[in-house]
């Protein structure tokens, strides 16, 4: 069946230091992916997302691009800010939306 | 509303007792989903709606746990006779496509079920 990993975390960086959040997935079909964003005491909120390969996703900083050729579909992120603290969550939707566990990223000033 | 809405935002509930947590989604949206999160966890799919049609019901946990969509809007969650595993957030979505894919989903706040 359809799943994704991403990175075990958690992760700290300081200020303006460059982000990468690692996340594969295995899938049958041609899912759409997509990076959530849960922060403290929050919902879950849509982040980026990319229907098909070589598409990227962009949003507040944050790229994703979608390979084909090694199922992957990492976050990044040049220059990350205190207030991007927060869980990152990858995830897949073909019928229906799976995720990945999350991680936890801390920004220290 | 601009979101969807759930409530109550935390419920606490002997073991035993019978819960039942609302959610409304955004107007028009076809799809609605509910997800489980355990603390530290990604959310895990349990069940989900195409207007008042119940499609997928493969993650619900065990026969205590029923799902309802009558009318095609608000949608009700219903845990019976609750055990403490069941102790977790429990997230709704909606999504304007028929199945998600592709539009991404909004999620609401969650409710906060703790049994004691």
């Amino acid at each position: 069946g359809n799943s994704v990993t991403q990175m075990e975390g958690p992760v700290t960086l300081s200020e303006e230091a460059f982000l990468t959040i690692n996340c594969t997935y295995t899938a049958t079909g041609y899912p759409s992916l997509f990076w959530y964003v849960q922060y403290p005491g929050e919902g879950l909120q849509l982040l980026l997302k990319a229907t098909k390969a070589d598409d990227k996703g962009s949003n507040k900083g944050f790229e994703a691009t979608y390979r084909k050729e090694t199922t992957s579909f990492h976050l990044e992120k040049g220059s990350v800010q205190v207030s991007d603290s927060a869980v990152y969550f990858c995830a897949l939707s073909d019928s229906d939306m799976r995720f990945g566990a999350g991680t936890r990223l801390t920004v220290k000033p | 509303g601009a979101g969807v809405s759930q409530s109550p935002r935390y419920k606490v509930a002997k073991r035993g007792q019978d819960v039942a947590l609302r959610c409304d989604p955004i107007s028009g949206h076809v799809s609605l989903f509910w997800y489980q999160q355990a603390l530290g966890q990604g959310p895990e799919f349990l069940t989900y709606f195409q207007n008042e049609a119940q499609l997928d019901k493969s993650g619900l946990p065990s026969d205590r746990f029923f799902a309802e969509r009558p009318e095609g809007s608000v949608s009700t969650l219903k845990i019976q006779r609750t055990q403490q595993e069941d102790s977790a957030v429990y997230l709704c979505a909606s999504s304007l496509g028929t199945t998600g894919a592709g539009y991404g989903y909004t999620f609401g706040s969650g409710t906060r079920l703790t049994v004691v």
